[in-house]
């Protein structure tokens, strides 16, 4: 299973576009790019999901070059609502859907 | 549709206890998840049930047990608990099949052992 690596934390401020930028280089053929947003004492809640080259839904985008060796989550004008911790999984959805790597995601603070 | 339902959402238990944590999946999804959250470790994979058998499990001491009943929804069990088990347990469910699959989490279990 393809590992991770993203910032450990970012700041930003309200009204701002922030990109986070996530690290896979071992990503396999079958695998998909998987964002979750965490709040405090919550469980991670699905953001956005891609393949190759640009998704876009109602909260983010998602920016995935040719090679696929990374990706980047956009947040277009981030309110304070926004401060989470953001985690970028990389994985296939049959039998190792189970072990996708969480790391310790980026924490992501946005200031007035 | 409802969520992933997890129960108890807080309990606390001494040393030397045992624990038993329930999930109940969103209808339909047959794959369910476990995880471990700590400030230290982040986000740790438990183990993973698929129709009643687990299918994937992570690297945590036998003490750590699972199970999967045919109506889906699943329990973890942690026998002679210490300290260090303290931690907020996420159950996540998925409709697994073809293609990408998504995690939809519960709001955890918090445990606090004394």
């Amino acid at each position: 299973l393809a590992k991770t690596t993203q910032p450990i934390s970012m700041d930003s401020y309200e009204g701002q576009e922030v990109n986070i930028t996530c690290s896979h280089n071992n990503i396999a053929t079958n695998d998909y790019i998987t964002w979750y947003q965490q709040f405090p004492s919550q469980g991670p809640r699905f953001i956005i999901q891609g393949y190759k080259t640009k998704v876009t839904n109602e909260v983010a985008s998602l920016f995935i070059p040719a090679d696929r060796k990374s990706s980047t989550l956009s947040l277009p004008r981030v309110s304070l609502s926004d401060t989470a911790v953001y985690y970028c999984l990389v994985g296939d959805g049959g039998s190792t859907l189970g072990r996708l790597y969480f790391g310790r995601g980026t924490q992501l603070t946005v200031w007035p | 549709k409802a969520g992933v339902t997890q129960t108890p959402r807080y309990l606390i238990k001494t040393r030397g206890q045992q624990v038993t944590l329930s999930c109940s999946p969103i209808s339909g999804h047959r794959s369910v998840s476990w995880y471990q959250q700590t400030p230290g470790q982040g986000l740790q994979f438990l183990f993973e049930y698929f129709s009643e058998t687990q299918r994937n499990k992570g690297n945590f001491p036998g003490r750590f047990s699972g199970r999967q009943f045919s109506n889906s929804r699943s329990e973890m069990n942690v026998s002679t608990l210490e300290l260090g088990d303290s931690a907020l347990y996420l159950c996540a469910s998925s409709l697994v099949g073809r293609g990408a699959n998504v995690l939809t989490f519960g709001a955890g279990s918090r445990l606090t052992v004394l």
